[in-house]
């Protein structure tokens, strides 16, 4: 099965941080993605990638950055943490059909 | 604006019951849609995918997609207290952007 993997799993930063959640798959997959999820909402996607070196901004990219150094690496960077960006995050890989398939997510508190 | 919609926000249905989830999309540049399925805890993984117009049927669960309104519907048959979920509608534009909507929060009650 596509394996894709995040880490850390849990993180608390302090407000003003900079934070760097990174995320790795095995897929062989072009496409990546980056969500983040509040309590009992939906998926909204901040950055996403098609491929080694590049990164394109999704539905929410303020506050947000993304490095595609590789295939299989995808990172997601809060140079200045807020408060507000305590969330669950996703990152995710998609096959050429579109199917995502999900990292296990990182749990974001900014105190 | 979100891309897709969902509705209704919360469903209870009884066990053995009939759910329905019902999913828009506002952006005439969606091409297909999937329906994700996420246990509390857990991530979203993919329950069902629907490109084309009609009806396609896996077990207990049958989807349906009309590309002209960008309408597309889950329907659980002989709902099961395992079906309890988030049931999150998802859609991809031309550039392979993946949209979610905010999801159906389903209870099976036994």
């Amino acid at each position: 099965e596509a394996a894709v993997t995040q880490s850390p799993r849990n993180k608390v930063a302090v407000t003003g941080g900079k934070v760097t959640l990174s995320c790795n798959q095995t897929n062989n997959h072009n496409n990546m993605y980056w969500y983040r999820q509040d309590t009992g909402h939906g998926l909204r996607l901040i950055h996403y990638s098609y491929g080694a070196g590049s990164t394109e901004k999704g539905d929410i990219p303020d506050g947000y950055k993304a490095s595609r150094p590789s295939q299989e690496n995808f990172s997601l960077i809060l140079e200045l943490a807020t408060p507000s960006q305590t969330s669950v995050y996703f990152c995710a890989s998609g096959d050429a059909q579109g199917e995502v398939f999900f990292g296990k997510g990182t749990r974001l508190t900014v105190v | 604006q979100q891309k897709v919609q969902q509705s209704p926000e919360s469903l209870i249905v009884p066990e053995g019951g009939m759910a329905s989830l019902n999913c828009t999309s506002s952006d005439r540049n969606v091409d297909y849609f999937w329906w994700y399925r996420q246990h509390s805890g857990k991530s979203p993984k993919m329950l069902m995918s629907i490109f084309s117009n009609g009806e396609k049927e896996e077990g207990r669960f049958t989807v349906h997609l009309n590309k002209a309104s960008l309408h597309t519907s889950l329907h659980i048959r002989d709902s099961q207290p395992s079906d309890s979920a988030l049931y999150l509608c998802a859609a991809s534009d031309s550039n392979n952007r993946i949209f979610f909507g905010d999801g159906t929060q389903l209870v099976v009650k036994p």
